[in-house]
């Protein structure tokens, strides 16, 4: 079974802090993205990936940015943390299977709920 | 560009009852569709989802949607709802002429009562 790891469950930081939020996924899945889930917003990408050092931004992708260093990882970083990013955070992979890629589902991690003071 | 309208923002049923939620698309084309379930405390799980073909879709946990392209609507039903079916659900569309970008509704909490 597909298995994406958030690497924090809870975070609390303080406005103006650097933090990273990291997440692994152990099937080899080229493509790995982040969202932001708000209540009545529903999820809203941020960032996304189809491969290594590959990366675009989704729709809301101010005040953060990403790392893909190798295939099974993807790091979402807020440069300079603000109270209005306190949200949880979800990050997804999938495979890619020939151009259809949404023949392969997005596979979440359990999130990482984030709260900025 | 895509977007997703869910309707309603809660519903509760009555166990045993059956269920319909309700999603609306509005893309150019026939779009891919996806409904998934998140448990609290968890993330997204895929239910079900429609690229062509056969307009209605079975998934997982007994759950059916059915794909009306007259009525930009892809709604998901259960004739018999289990307490543990208790949830968020969110309906997400994707273009079918490619790229990463899947677009969520606002989500419908479920309420099972016993």
């Amino acid at each position: 079974d597909v298995k994406v790891t958030q690497s924090s469950r809870y975070l609390v930081k303080r406005t103006g802090e650097k933090v990273f939020l990291e997440c692994v996924q152990d099937m080899d899945h080229e493509n790995m993205f982040w969202y932001r889930q708000d209540p009545g917003l529903g999820l809203r990408l941020i960032y996304f990936s189809y491969d290594v050092k590959m990366k675009e931004k989704g729709d809301i992708p101010e005040g953060y940015s990403v790392s893909r260093e190798k295939k099974e990882r993807f790091s979402l970083i807020l440069e300079s943390a603000s109270t209005n990013q306190t949200s949880m955070y979800l990050c997804a992979s999938s495979f890619v299977l020939t151009a259809r890629i949404y023949n392969s589902p997005l596979h979440f991690g359990n999130g990482t709920r984030l709260t900025v003071t | 560009a895509q977007s997703v309208t869910q309707p309603d923002i809660h519903i509760t049923v009555s166990e045993g009852a059956s269920l319909e939620l309700r999603c609306n698309y509005s893309y150019g084309a026939t779009p891919y569709l996806f409904w998934y379930v998140q448990s609290p405390g968890q993330g997204l799980q895929l239910l079900l989802k429609y690229f062509s073909g056969d307009t209605l879709v079975q998934g997982i946990k007994g759950f059916e949607a059915e794909f009306k392209r007259s009525q930009s609507s892809f709604n998901l039903r259960k004739p018999s709802v289990h307490w543990s079916d208790a949830a968020e659900y969110f309906c997400a569309v994707a273009p079918t002429g490619g790229g990463n970008k899947l677009t969520f509704g606002t989500g419908t909490q479920l309420k099972v009562e016993l």
